[in-house]
């Protein structure tokens, strides 16, 4: 086991409403990242954060949002939901050493997002 | 832009057998690769990085930056190592610093 927990694990929400997904390790690592995985489809990197502060993005629009707090947990919420937000949302947590080189990255077990 | 591209998305192979999965990739700067694997039911997990130059339950992968290529390679497959296998490339600069790419993936089937 990793020590990465997300929660909930599955969650049905309406077009337009916002939601919140949430990130915690049992570990010390101090960055989180968070993939979108559609079905049939490999992660797709969201953003990044280290040190409370995003440090990296993909190609996700403003409506994606997160936040990582002191005790390095994190939360992804994202507003005014649509139908292709349906996915399995990954966080991974890492460790930024010196001269940002990031080690290994453990996955959660994601949470299945389903917008109706 | 970097790009990873696995071209089987299924992969049979009877127990024993040697398996290759292909993974090719871009991006300008150097790369630094991954091998995650999801067994059934499992979260996504590190299988090895090119880096380490280890081999993990028997899997090895070789960067080759010539041929711009990463596969991963078994010499006696087995039934255990049936899973979906993740090729993915590390981004260690701009404003994309610490993204992974991943391409999009191979289930691979060993049979006995």
């Amino acid at each position: 086991e990793t020590g990465v927990t997300q929660s909930p694990t599955h969650l049905i929400k309406t077009r337009g409403q916002q939601v919140t997904l949430r990130c915690s390790s049992q570990s010390g690592h101090n960055t989180v990242s968070w993939y979108q995985q559609a079905l049939g489809q490999g992660p797709q990197f969201i953003f990044q954060y280290y040190r409370e502060e995003e440090n990296g993005r993909g190609n996700f629009p403003p409506r994606f949002s997160g936040l990582q707090f002191p005790n390095y947990s994190s939360e992804l919420n994202v507003n005014a939901l649509e139908l292709d937000d349906s996915a399995l949302y990954l966080c991974a947590r890492s460790l930024t050493g010196r001269a940002r080189m990031n080690t290994e990255a453990f996955f959660g077990q994601g949470t299945r997002l389903t917008v109706v | 832009a970097q790009r990873v591209t696995q071209p089987e998305k299924l992969l049979s192979v009877f127990k024993g057998a040697p398996v290759e999965l292909k993974c090719n990739y871009s991006y300008s700067g150097s790369p630094e690769l991954f091998w995650y694997v999801q067994y059934s039911r499992q979260r996504l997990q590190l299988l090895l990085r090119h880096i380490s130059r280890e081999s993990i339950k028997g899997f090895t992968a070789d960067l080759n930056k010539g041929e711009t290529s990463f596969h991963l390679k078994k010499p006696f497959a087995q039934e255990e190592d049936s899973a979906m296998y993740y090729c993915a490339l590390l981004n260690a600069g701009g404003t994309s610093y610490g993204k992974l790419t991943f391409g999009q993936g191979t289930i691979l089937t060993v049979h006995p």
